[in-house]
């Protein structure tokens, strides 16, 4: 068991610029989260998969930002038009649902500097 | 009000001394209730996992639910420097998508 990996793990862009994070989950994990956390505060949730559906998004989650899972494995975070206050972490965690076990594990993050 | 409230600290410790980390919380759907550990600039990492109310205990670690007060606690025992480390309570309730609600995170430092 590797645990959630994520890459890049920093990325520093300027301002208007497109970037892309992508997240691997526990192999047998049907769930998949992404998060993010600013300097001083917890991680708040942005939206989540089963499997290959993307089932919640939240009120965060603008659109100038979109998220993929295709045939449920890995997934794909990708801001566009980035601004300032898009910098953060943002963090990635997966489960699996069945059998009522509810335990997120994350992975490492990616760090984000909009400039 | 925040669903979730948590002290953010600093909290500063000696070595060996029995730390105590709560949340407070006022969603009560909430049904289970995590407690990770942050180290600077990485991701969280999972240490204690409850459903429902009750105590745990693993290692130095206990963590305790009162869903009554909708008060939550870890403690740790024999604090040691490595335990230095943001901690975060997290929470959830069954059915949809089962995000977890952060506090902020209490940041501990044992000093040795």
């Amino acid at each position: 068991d590797t645990g959630v990996s994520q890459d890049p793990r920093h990325k520093i862009t300027k301002r208007g610029q497109n970037v892309t994070f992508r997240c691997d989950p526990i192999s047998e994990h049907n769930r998949l989260y992404w998060y993010r956390q600013t300097l001083g505060q917890g991680p708040e949730f942005l939206t989540y998969f089963q499997n290959e559906a993307q089932l919640e998004k939240s009120r965060l989650l603008s659109d100038r930002f979109s998220a993929e899972r295709p045939k449920g494995s890995f997934s794909t975070l990708e801001i566009q038009r980035t601004e300032q206050g898009d910098s953060a972490m943002y963090l990635c965690a997966s489960s699996f649902s069945e059998r009522g076990l509810f335990e997120q594990f994350f992975g490492p993050g990616t760090r984000l500097t909009v400039l | 009000q925040k669903e979730v409230e948590q002290d953010p600290g600093p909290l500063s410790v000696p070595e060996g001394a029995i730390v105590s980390l709560n949340c407070t919380y006022s969603n009560s759907a909430f049904q289970y209730f995590m407690w990770y550990r942050q180290y600077s600039r990485k991701g969280p990492e999972l240490l204690m996992y409850t459903y429902s109310s009750g105590n745990k205990e693993d290692g130095r670690f206990t963590a305790q639910v009162d869903k009554s007060s909708k008060y939550i606690s870890l403690f740790i025992r024999d604090s040691q420097p490595s335990d230095s480390a943001t901690y975060l309570c997290a929470m959830g309730s069954q059915g949809g998508s089962e995000k977890l609600v952060f506090g902020k995170g209490t940041k501990l430092t044992v000093n040795p």
